[in-house]
């Protein structure tokens, strides 16, 4: 089976402080996701990645940003915190055709 | 997947009854289409597929149909139990899935 997990399932943090949301998957696919998922919204793409080294921005990448050294990591970067960052962030990956979702991290920013 | 604003789509259903669960798409040229299912506290789980040169694909208890014609999926559940209690959503994507556009979701409710 398909593992993707990520390093919190709860975060409160701090208006500015930087956040790192960190995701690995198990299946050497080559492609991960970040989304976040507020409600009556559905989950809105915030950067991909297709390679090691390689990123895309998504639908709303504005005060974020990525990074990926290595096939099975991805990570996403809150480099200032803010309130309007709270949400539910989840992590995905996939090869071709079905992405794989990790649990998710809820983001609290006070 | 289309988003439907602020309110989440509920259905509620009886335990034993069938589910139907609708999903409007708005990019004629999507060709891959997903369901999934999201229980609370849980990352989205895949329940079924299908690409836009079939018209109905089944699983297990789940049917999914595709209407082309009008941007339409649906997925139905067979003989609904307590455990499909969750968020369903849709999504549609042209090609490879790294443009995949997600709806909002319906909450189902399953009553004993």
């Amino acid at each position: 089976d398909v593992k993707v997990t990520q390093s919190s399932r709860y975060l409160v943090k701090r208006t500015g402080e930087k956040v790192f949301l960190e995701c690995v998957q198990d299946m050497d696919h080559e492609n991960m996701f970040w989304y976040r998922q507020d409600p009556g919204l559905g989950l809105r793409l915030i950067y991909f990645s297709y390679d090691v080294k390689m990123k895309e921005k998504g639908d709303i990448p504005e005060g974020y940003s990525v990074s990926r050294e290595k096939k099975e990591r991805f990570s996403l970067i809150l480099e200032s915190a803010s309130t309007n960052q709270t949400s539910m962030y989840l992590c995905a990956s996939s090869e071709r055709d079905e992405q794989y979702f990790g649990p998710g991290t809820r983001l609290t920013v006070t | 997947g289309e988003s439907v604003g602020l309110h989440l789509p509920t259905l509620s259903v009886q335990e034993g009854d069938n589910s139907i669960i609708n999903c409007a798409y708005s990019n004629s040229a999507s060709d891959y289409f997903i369901w999934y299912k999201q229980e609370s506290g849980k990352g989205p789980q895949f329940i079924i597929d299908i690409r836009s040169n079939m018209d109905k694909r089944q699983g297990q208890r789940v049917t999914v149909l595709l209407n082309k014609t009008v941007k339409h999926l649906s997925l139905q559940i067979a003989a609904t139990q307590p455990g499909d209690s969750a968020v369903y959503f849709c999504a549609d994507a042209i090609g490879n899935n790294n443009d995949m556009r997600f709806g909002a979701g319906t909450r189902l409710t399953v009553k004993p």
